[in-house]
């Protein structure tokens, strides 16, 4: 069936470091792939999409790019801030359905001044 | 506009007791989804309800479990005769619609320990 695996974390990084977390994904066909992010305390939120091969999906100065050839959609930064502290988690739509969300395990960042 | 809400954060039931999560959508979301995040697992979905109807509960376990979205009032995940295997931390996430063009927003998940 459809899964996602991404790095594993924890990931502690110093003030504008750069950061990759991984992700790679096994999929029938080519699905919408997704990065969430969960803050202390609070839901997941939609951080970035993307919604075929090649797109790069970007916020908040986060990027990940849609690679078909590699099954991957990493996650990077150029240079991280405290406030992305946070857990990251990467999804994608499965089982024939486009609600249906599976994720990673999530990876923890924490960013230290 | 207020989030997704979820009652309680935090929930602690004995083996036996049953447990009700709640769930209430963003204003104007008529679509519910309710997922599970077991210990170092990622979050898996169980089940999606529109008002007063059950479209696809592929994910729920075949017992003990039940979820219901009235026409009025939170969405409800009930789990009977908790077991530890049910500890886990349980997600709600609503849409405005459910055909996957708009984003699912997330509560902050119930976080459920059974002693």
């Amino acid at each position: 069936g459809d899964s996602v695996t991404q790095m594993e974390g924890p990931v502690t990084l110093s003030e504008e470091a750069c950061l990759t977390i991984n992700c790679t994904y096994t999929a029938t066909g080519y699905p919408s792939l997704f990065w969430y992010v969960q803050y202390p305390g609070e839901g997941l939120q939609l951080l970035l999409k993307a919604t075929k091969a090649d797109d790069k999906g970007s916020n908040k100065g986060f990027e990940a790019t849609y690679r078909k050839e590699t099954t991957s959609f990493h996650l990077e930064k150029g240079s991280v801030q405290v406030s992305d502290s946070a857990v990251y988690f990467c999804a994608l739509p499965s089982g024939g359905s486009n609600y249906k969300l599976t994720f990673g395990k999530g990876t923890l960042l924490t960013v230290n001044p | 506009n207020a989030g997704v809400m979820q009652n309680p954060r935090h929930l602690v039931r004995r083996r036996g007791q049953e447990a009700r999560l709640r769930c209430s959508p963003m204003k104007g979301h008529s679509h519910v989804y309710w997922y599970r995040q077991l210990p170092e697992e990622g979050l898996k979905f169980m089940v999606y309800l529109q008002k007063e109807n059950i479209i696809d509960e592929s994910g729920m376990p075949k017992e003990r479990f039940s979820a219901e979205f009235p026409k009025e009032g939170p969405s409800i995940l009930r789990i009977q005769q908790v077991v530890r295997g049910d500890s886990a931390a349980y997600f709600c996430a609503s849409s405005p619609w459910g055909d996957g063009s708009y984003e699912q927003y997330f509560g902050p998940g119930t976080r459920l320990t059974v002693t």
